[in-house]
């Protein structure tokens, strides 16, 4: 399988505090996506970062890229009980798209 | 613009029964995708269209048809349903081959008896 891993599996902090969620991939990527779901919704897509770039912010969003490791990981600052959601990271190889198994993030207001 | 629909939202089947998925993006998007995703997996690739008139197996299509009717639509067959294939169904797409993020539809629940 080609599909990633996320740790932690599960996160829970207080509003105001930082998440920070890790994913490892498996192949040499294209870029790489983190996407944010509700429960019982759709996946949205919150950013992406080309394989030749280390560091990326939109927002409250900071994703980092370590092609060498294979891995990434996504900070969300100053959380707000409205971030609470399951995160994935999908790798990305031209047409194909490997997602990671999810961290679910819990902000307590 | 609704960009990516699909239909069914749910959808009970007993095994050996058949049964299309479909899905409609608005987006004029040359990608489209399927995955089906179950607990504590994430999401799994099943086929997917980087263009209209072709199709290509994911990670995971046995038991799966497809078909990129046009531009705008890209349905999933399931033949003879099996209870393993219960699972949400998400249908996605996407403007550049990976380019660009995807988008996702809001997902088909499927439960297989």
């Amino acid at each position: 399988s080609q599909q990633g891993e996320e740790d932690p599996q599960a996160l829970s902090i207080q509003e105001g505090e930082n998440a920070t969620m890790n994913c490892s991939y498996k192949t040499s990527i294209n870029n790489l996506q983190w996407y944010r779901q509700n429960s019982g919704r759709g996946l949205v897509h919150l950013i992406l970062i080309r394989s030749n770039e280390r560091e990326k912010h939109s927002g409250r969003l900071r994703v980092t890229l370590d092609t060498s490791k294979k891995s990434s990981s996504l900070l969300i600052t100053a959380s707000r009980a409205a971030d609470t959601a399951s995160y994935f990271c999908a790798s990305n190889t031209g047409n194909q798209f490997y997602f990671g198994t999810g961290t679910s993030l819990t902000v307590i207001p | 613009n609704a960009g990516v629909t699909q239909t069914p939202k749910f959808q009970v089947l007993k095994t050996g029964q058949s049964m299309t998925l479909q899905c409609a993006q608005d987006m004029n998007h040359n990608s489209m995708y399927w995955y089906r995703q179950d607990p504590g997996m994430g999401l799994r690739l099943i086929y997917y269209s980087a263009s209209e008139g072709t199709t290509d197996k994911g990670e995971v299509p046995n038991g799966y048809n497809v078909s990129r009717l046009n531009k705008r639509e890209f349905s999933l067959r399931l033949e003879s349903a099996a209870p393993s294939q219960t699972s949400v169904y998400f249908c996605a797409s996407s403007g550049l081959a990976g380019g660009l993020g995807q988008f996702f539809g809001p997902g088909t629940r499927l439960t297989v008896l």
